[in-house]
Order: structure tokens, then C-alpha cells, then sequence
């Protein structure tokens, strides 16, 4: 079963830092893998999708990387806002068998700027 | 990108009775849809799949009575929750999936906070 961990869980910084976020999943066999955003009490907006055969996608300030075969993902944001506080959630789509196409989440990491 | 609504976007319900949820694609034909629910700084646990013309195939541990999804069209699905608790109060979130993308992307609605009193 696949299985998608985020570090940090919770993240405060102030206005201007670069930032990272990880992403880890259990099973490489991905069809890709999508950062979203979620700001509280609404639904998702996705940010970032990297195809399986793909190392990196960016837009604006944010960059996100894939290491499929070490299972790894990193959100790189530049120069943060306190517009960026949010909860930064990584998702992974199975690449293969009955179940092709459902997502699987991590919990999220909550990001607060301030500042 | 493609745009996905739910109705309504909050509800309050006494226990006992039931609640209808709708979730739409507003652009695009999805044949297939998710629901999702999540609790309070979880993350989304995937319910059920919906897929247009036939019965929705619900993950482990999800009480198919209790959790109605009907998709009956190619823009609509519902979920109906039969005899409303107040454990089932969650938000609950939809997404469709669009196959005339790319990459067969999931678009997310905004989601449906219900409160069982």
C-alpha cells in the first residue's frame, strides 16, 4: 500500500525565506505526483505536476523536484509571503493495476508566514 | 484549468436525517469522480470512487448504506448521507477527473462542511 509522508508537519517563518518541503512515498511505481494547496475550510488548489518521467516543473516562486527512485519530493518556495500561509499537501497517483488513478495524501504541512 | 462545484458548502443537520451533497464538473465531462473526507488537520482520506452509469466502488471500511453515491450523468455526481451521526461531521471534498487533459488530472472542489447536531 502507498504510503505518502510530509516533513515538517508545521513550518513558521518569516516574510522572505526560502523554503522546502518534503515529500516521501513508500511504492515508486507513480504516475506522478502533485503539490496542492489548501487554505482553511475550502478544498484544494493544485500548484505543481510532475510526471513520472520528469525531474522538476516550476511556477514562479514555487519549484518542485521528483526523485522517483528514492521515493522523494521537495516544494522549494522563494522569497515566502504571508500570502503562502497555507497547507502544502503532496499527492501521488498509482501508476499501474486495478486501482490506476486514485491519489494518495500525505497529512500536509502547515505553513505560516508572518511578517 | 478545469473548475468543479459543490452544494451546498455548508450544511447543519439534525441527527437522524439525511444530506445530500452535489458535486459538479462545470467545463469538462468526468466520468469518473472521488469523494473525500477529511477531518481537522488530517488528510484526505478517499471514500469512494463514482463512475457514470454504474455503482461506485467504495474503499475499506465505508458503509456503502450509509454513504449513497449516485452518478448519473457525465457533469454530476451526488453522496447522500443516510441517518446522519454526529461522528459523520467531517468536510467532505470532491474531485472529477478530466480525461481530455494531458496528464487525466483530478480537479478538486471547494468542499462541503456538515455538521450533525
Amino acid at each position: 500500500k502507498q504510503e505518502v509522508t510530509q516533513i515538517p508537519a508545521a513550518l513558521s517563518v518569516p516574510e522572505g525565506e526560502n523554503l522546502v518541503l518534503n515529500c516521501s512515498f513508500t511504492d515508486s511505481a507513480i504516475y506522478n505526483l502533485q503539490w496542492f494547496r489548501q487554505d482553511p475550510g475550502k478544498g484544494l488548489t493544485s500548484l505543481l505536476l510532475i510526471q513520472s518521467s520528469q525531474r522538476e516543473q516550476t511556477s514562479g516562486r514555487l519549484n518542485a523536484s521528483l526523485d522517483k527512485s528514492s521515493g522523494r519530493s521537495t516544494l522549494y518556495i522563494a522569497a515566502s509571503q504571508p500570502g503562502d500561509s497555507a497547507t502544502y499537501l503532496c499527492a501521488v497517483r498509482r501508476g499501474r493495476g486495478s486501482t490506476l488513478g486514485r491519489l494518495y495524501f500525505g497529512r500536509g504541512t502547515q505553513l505560516t508566514v508572518w511578517p | 484549468g478545469a473548475v468543479v462545484s459543490q452544494h451546498p458548502s455548508w450544511v447543519i443537520c439534525k441527527s437522524g436525517t439525511s444530506v445530500k451533497i452535489e458535486c459538479r464538473s462545470l467545463d469538462f465531462q468526468a466520468t469518473t469522480m472521488f469523494w473525500y473526507r477529511q477531518f481537522p488537520k488530517q488528510s484526505l482520506m478517499l471514500m469512494a470512487t463514482s463512475n457514470e452509469g454504474s455503482k461506485a466502488t467504495y474503499e475499506q471500511g465505508v458503509e456503502k448504506d450509509k454513504f449513497l453515491i449516485n452518478h448519473a450523468s457525465l457533469t454530476l455526481s451526488t453522496l447522500t448521507v443516510t441517518s446522519a451521526h454526529p461522528e459523520d461531521s467531517s468536510f467532505y471534498i470532491c474531485s472529477a477527473r478530466d480525461l481530455s487533459g494531458p496528464y487525466n488530472e483530478q480537479f478538486f472542489g471547494p468542499g462541503t462542511r456538515l455538521t450533525v447536531l
